[in-house]
């Protein structure tokens, strides 16, 4: 069994539409969980950084983390076509030292 | 499948030294893989992009001849920090690319002394 499953999508909306992307985990030692947009040919940007159970709200992007499930999301509101790209989750345990990545779920947002 | 291995997870040198880094694929070819590099809460920041056979392509402002990346089979390419400094001191992180798709390693942490 992997660490982190990530259904790969692809996933495609229509604009205005709220997104739903979700990762599970089997290690219940994480810590810190990330969501990482990438463009193609570029580099993962760090969307969001949580490191607790709850909610994590930035602009129309909110992240939620459930321990007891283990379980993450990305929520995107009002969804436009900029955000098509594939987005990575990704956590590491106390020591931060190893991460883990989701293999990515690829967006396509529809004007 | 998919996994993406690097060794070593975690390495400490001396300033001046040099340090190799090594992404393996582990069940699938990659003619494509990725090096990146993350300083803590960060994005990664995309150094250079290998491909087997061939010379890499680095990313603007990234010192090809400080950075050597080498990708001399499908299944493994390295990364040489050379001559190290304390400012090279970072998180590296690989990744390998297989059908538009990339899958990453667990990342090395290095410490320059």
């Amino acid at each position: 069994q992997k660490e982190v499953e990530q259904d790969p999508g692809p996933l495609s909306v229509p604009e205005g539409a709220i997104v739903s992307l979700n990762c599970t985990y089997s290690n219940s030692a994480f810590q810190y969980f990330m969501w990482y947009r990438q463009y193609s040919r570029k580099g993962p940007e760090l969307l969001m950084y949580t490191y607790s159970s709850g909610n994590k709200e930035d602009g129309r992007f909110t992240a939620q983390v459930d321990k007891s499930s283990k379980y993450i999301s990305l929520f995107i509101r009002d969804s436009q076509p900029s955000d098509s790209a594939t987005y990575l989750c990704a956590m590491t345990l106390p020591t931060g030292n190893q991460f883990y990545f989701g293999t990515g779920t690829s967006l396509t947002v529809i004007p | 499948g998919a996994v993406v291995s690097q060794h070593p997870s975690r390495v400490i040198c001396k300033s001046g030294t040099s340090v190799k880094i090594e992404c393996r694929s582990l069940d699938f070819q990659a003619t494509t893989m990725f090096w990146y590099r993350q300083f803590p809460k960060q994005s990664l920041m995309l150094m250079a992009t290998s491909n087997e056979g061939s010379k890499a392509t680095y990313e603007q402002g990234v010192e090809k001849d400080k950075f050597l990346i080498n990708h001399a089979s499908l299944t493994l390419s390295t990364l040489t920090v050379t001559s190290a400094h304390p400012e090279d001191s970072s998180f590296y992180i690989c990744s390998a690319e297989r059908v538009n798709e990339q899958y990453f390693g667990p990342g090395t942490r290095l410490t320059v002394t």
